[in-house]
């Protein structure tokens, strides 16, 4: 996970508020991703962005918004989170759109 | 919709057995396929495969594509308890985005 920093690494909430992660690279890579991670489900793509300003949106985006108004941040927000979005989460980044590297995850509970 | 299914779910060996891994795929304009290996927090990157039959290598782990039936295998020779982790197999599309199967845990014991 070097040059990825996520933030914060673990949150506790409340129903109902609205909660921003944050990733955060040092690579200059033009791709960065939002997964989480439950368990039997594995890896679940969120949003993508693919360049300042552009995202779309993978598998699982319902509830979650994402920006991206810097190469090196890319935010995801829960306008208002629900105890379904109890989980890991985990910022990735690409050059080139292939091999992708993770960070150390966000472990976030919502009650 | 594009699919990845890896098996087994999950494996019990002990110190110095050979393990095999398996991955399977269904992808609309396959470009490559991935290999991690995630212990307690981020995956690691370990092998991207794109052409049939040739063999990726690195240490006692090495790993290989067929395209043809559409799977791929990771081996590791000579477990150590430190390969213990989950292994997770996706496959990139042309769009630049990874589906992940479900992993592998391996548990390797002393």
């Amino acid at each position: 996970d070097a040059g990825i920093t996520q933030s914060p690494r673990h949150k506790v909430t409340e129903t109902g508020t609205p909660v921003t992660l944050r990733c955060h690279q040092t690579e200059n890579h033009r791709y960065m991703y939002w997964y989480r991670q439950d368990p039997g489900h594995g890896l679940r793509l969120i949003h993508y962005s693919y360049g300042v300003k552009d995202t779309d949106k993978g598998e699982v985006s319902d509830g979650y918004s994402v920006s991206r108004s810097k190469t090196e941040d890319f935010l995801l927000t829960l306008e208002s989170a629900t105890s379904s979005q109890t989980s890991v989460y985990f910022c990735a980044i690409s050059e080139e759109g292939s091999i992708q590297y993770f960070g150390a995850g966000t472990r976030l509970s919502v009650l | 919709e594009d699919k990845v299914v890896q098996s087994p779910l999950s494996l019990v060996v002990h110190e110095g057995d050979t393990v095999t891994l398996n991955c399977s795929y269904e992808v609309t304009n396959f470009r490559s396929l991935l290999w991690y290996k995630q212990e307690k927090k981020a995956p690691t990157f370990l092998f991207m495969l794109t052409s049939s039959g040739i063999e990726k290598k690195s240490g006692r782990l090495s790993s290989i594509l067929d395209k043809k039936e559409l799977f791929s295998i990771l081996n590791i020779t000579a477990t150590q308890t430190g390969d213990s982790a989950i292994y997770l197999c996706a496959v990139n599309n042309a769009g630049n985005m990874l589906t992940f199967g479900g992993g592998t845990r391996l548990m390797v014991k002393p």
